[in-house]
Order: C-alpha cells, then sequence, then structure tokens
C-alpha cells in the first residue's frame, strides 16, 4: 500500500451498535486526523493525534473514540451509533502539522446509521 | 467563532477562466490551503499561501490578502476534468485546518 487506506469502503450499521473505522498509512507520518464531511458543511476535524501514544479532541468529538498505539495505525470508534452519526469520513495524516503541502487523505468510508 | 466562506456552487465555460473567492474570520493564521476533491473522492492539495500575493502553479493560482482575510483560486484555460468541489482551508494559532464548505465547480462545453 502507498498512502492512507481506510476500511470499510461503506457500511450500513443499525443504531445502537458499536463500529470501528480502520486507518492505516504507510508514510510514517507523525500526525493523523479524522474527520466527518457532511453535505453542505465543511470538512470538521472528530479527532486528532501528533504523534504515537497521544490524541486530542477536535471540533466535533462527541460519540466517537480514537487511539494510537504505534505511528501507523488511528482507528476511529463509534461506541453506540447513531443517525446523526450517517456522513463520510476521512482520515488524514501530515508529516507535522505546519507542513506546507498539508494533508494526505484516504478514501473515506461511508457510513449509513438507520 | 471561526469562519471560512466561499461560494456554494459556480459556472464556467470550457476553455475559460474562473476565480473561487475564500473569506476567512480564524483565531490566528499559519497559512491557508485549496484543496480539489472530485464527486466520491478524497481531497487533494492544491496550493498553499502564507504571505500575501500570487502563487502560481501551471493553470492553478492562488492569491492572499492577510489583512483582508481573503484568498482566491484562479483556473485558467478550464478544462471538463476541472469539474470538482474547491475547499478552502486555514490553519489557525493551534495548527489545525478550518474548512470551508467548499465550492462545486460545474464546467460546461
Amino acid at each position: 500500500i502507498a498512502g492512507i487506506t481506510q476500511a470499510p469502503t461503506s457500511q450500513i450499521l443499525a443504531a445502537g451498535r458499536r463500529m470501528t473505522l480502520r486507518c492505516t498509512q504507510d508514510m510514517r507520518h507523525n500526525a493523523m486526523y479524522w474527520y466527518r464531511q457532511d453535505l453542505g458543511l465543511g470538512l470538521r476535524l472528530i479527532h486528532y493525534s501528533n504523534t504515537a501514544g497521544t490524541t486530542g479532541k477536535g471540533e466535533v468529538p462527541d460519540g466517537y473514540s480514537v487511539s494510537r498505539a504505534n505511528t501507523d495505525d488511528f482507528p476511529l470508534t463509534l461506541a453506540s451509533a447513531v443517525p446523526s452519526q450517517t456522513s463520510v469520513y476521512f482520515c488524514a495524516s501530515s508529516d507535522s502539522p505546519d507542513r506546507v503541502d498539508g494533508y494526505t487523505f484516504g478514501s473515506g468510508t461511508r457510513l449509513t446509521v438507520v | 467563532g471561526q469562519n471560512i466562506d466561499q461560494p456554494t456552487e459556480m459556472t464556467a465555460t470550457e476553455g475559460a477562466i474562473v476565480q473561487i473567492n475564500c473569506t476567512y474570520q480564524t483565531s490566528g493564521f499559519n497559512g491557508l490551503f485549496w484543496y480539489q476533491q472530485h464527486a466520491g473522492e478524497a481531497p487533494t492539495f492544491l496550493s498553499y499561501n502564507v504571505l500575501d500575493g500570487l502563487e502560481e502553479k501551471g493553470r492553478f493560482s492562488s492569491f492572499l490578502s492577510r489583512s483582508k482575510g481573503y484568498s482566491y483560486l484562479l483556473l485558467k484555460e478550464l478544462q471538463m476534468k476541472d469539474s470538482a468541489s474547491y475547499l478552502c482551508a486555514v490553519r489557525d494559532s493551534n495548527y489545525q485546518l478550518i474548512w470551508g464548505a467548499g465550492t462545486k465547480l460545474i464546467i460546461k462545453p
């Protein structure tokens, strides 16, 4: 693989179920991010990690959790899914938060909570 | 609060020039980014401005005025493949990206 891999590509999930979205990068980037993208809204940051072993909350963290056990992996967990979490989720990475070429994005996970 | 404004949608003709504007109000400024996003795909990096002025990269140019909180993306010699959404993002004082909702650009033959 080259870049960022997200899985699954799409998922239909029953409300109340637990779900983990996977994100793996092979660029050895220190910083990783989870965004959600909804129609008419900009990308909104859910959680981020500036380096392995650390995480932080973004703009819309409620209902989501993350872990960063190593450099490559940054899974996003929905503990008990609700319909308002229906969205497209993008994982992104950057060598450092102040890079001039911005972030590299994964191809996204389209999640529908019913 | 932090806010980034872009037009929702624009239409242009193949071969023409189009300018997509972005205005911002953020807590701090550490650079402005433009990304391109084709429907159903991930955003891809186009340009970065941190100082006032024009940055040119092939058919695409990006301009920044920090005093006015304003940027534009200029696309020349439009091609059908340029049909996409264009996202403006500002890196704030915490080095987080604040994103606009994007401008959907429709190219007509």
